[in-house]
């Protein structure tokens, strides 16, 4: 059981947009930034969003992250094939003292 | 190039003993604060452990709280998991990741190694 909760699962056909949403509590998303995970399968997690929305080089703009309380969402603009993989949200959590993660949602371009 | 490359796994019985390295390598690996995230097969990211830059302070989730103790060499570039008890529920990838912190606050894991599989198995 997560402390973050994520759909399990997504799906979207190329060129649409998708949501993918995490929730949480006040001691982690209501208190701190929220960031998203990228991991494609068989490889390392890719930062995709930190502190909320904003984008490290090199992840285009298709990927938007926003944040409202103790929730957020992934929005992904413009499908493409090359991103299906799964997807995480985290946070640092003040009453554990460290990240949490939510289960992740699989992403799959149809 | 920026990179953490990952060694130390492999196969435990229960019970015993694993220290994992993360070598970094292309940026001042004494700026940052780093951390350890395992996955196990089929799973999720879980959160492991963490030290701040200096190795003045680490923290532990509350599963390994106890048998897993962080540490790194900034003099080598490398960071460090001693594991100790190893259980059937520890097995998974082993990743360790960077951290950014830039006044007080954090940029996120921002580099991750390919990770490196633990096994406890009878």
């Amino acid at each position: 059981q997560s402390v973050l909760t994520q759909p399990p699962s997504a799906s979207g056909t190329p060129g649409q947009r998708v949501t993918i949403s995490c929730s949480g509590s006040s001691s982690n998303i209501g208190s701190n930034y929220l960031y998203w995970y990228q991991q494609l399968p068989g490889t390392a997690p890719k930062l995709l969003i930190y502190r909320n929305n904003q984008r490290p080089s090199g992840v285009p703009d298709r990927f938007s992250g926003s944040k409202s309380g103790t929730s957020a969402s992934l929005a992904i603009s413009g499908l493409r094939s090359e991103d299906q993989a799964d997807y995480y949200c985290a946070a640092w959590d003040d009453s554990l003292s460290g990240w949490v993660f939510g289960g992740g949602t699989k992403l799959t371009v149809l | 190039e920026v990179q953490l490359v990952e060694s130390g796994g492999g196969l435990v019985q229960p019970g015993g003993s694993l220290r994992l390295s993360c070598a970094a390598s292309g940026f001042t690996f004494s700026r940052y604060s780093m951390h350890w995230v395992r996955q196990a097969p089929g799973k999720g990211l879980v959160w492991v452990s963490r030290i701040n830059s200096y190795g003045s302070s680490r923290g532990y989730a509350d599963s390994v709280k106890g048998r897993f103790t962080i540490s790194r060499d900034n003099a080598k570039n490398t960071l460090f998991l001693q594991m100790n008890s190893l259980r059937a529920e520890d097995t998974a990838v082993y990743f360790c990741a960077r951290e950014p912190i830039l006044f007080n606050s954090s940029w996120g894991l921002d580099i991750w190694g390919q990770g490196t599989m633990v096994t406890v198995s009878s």
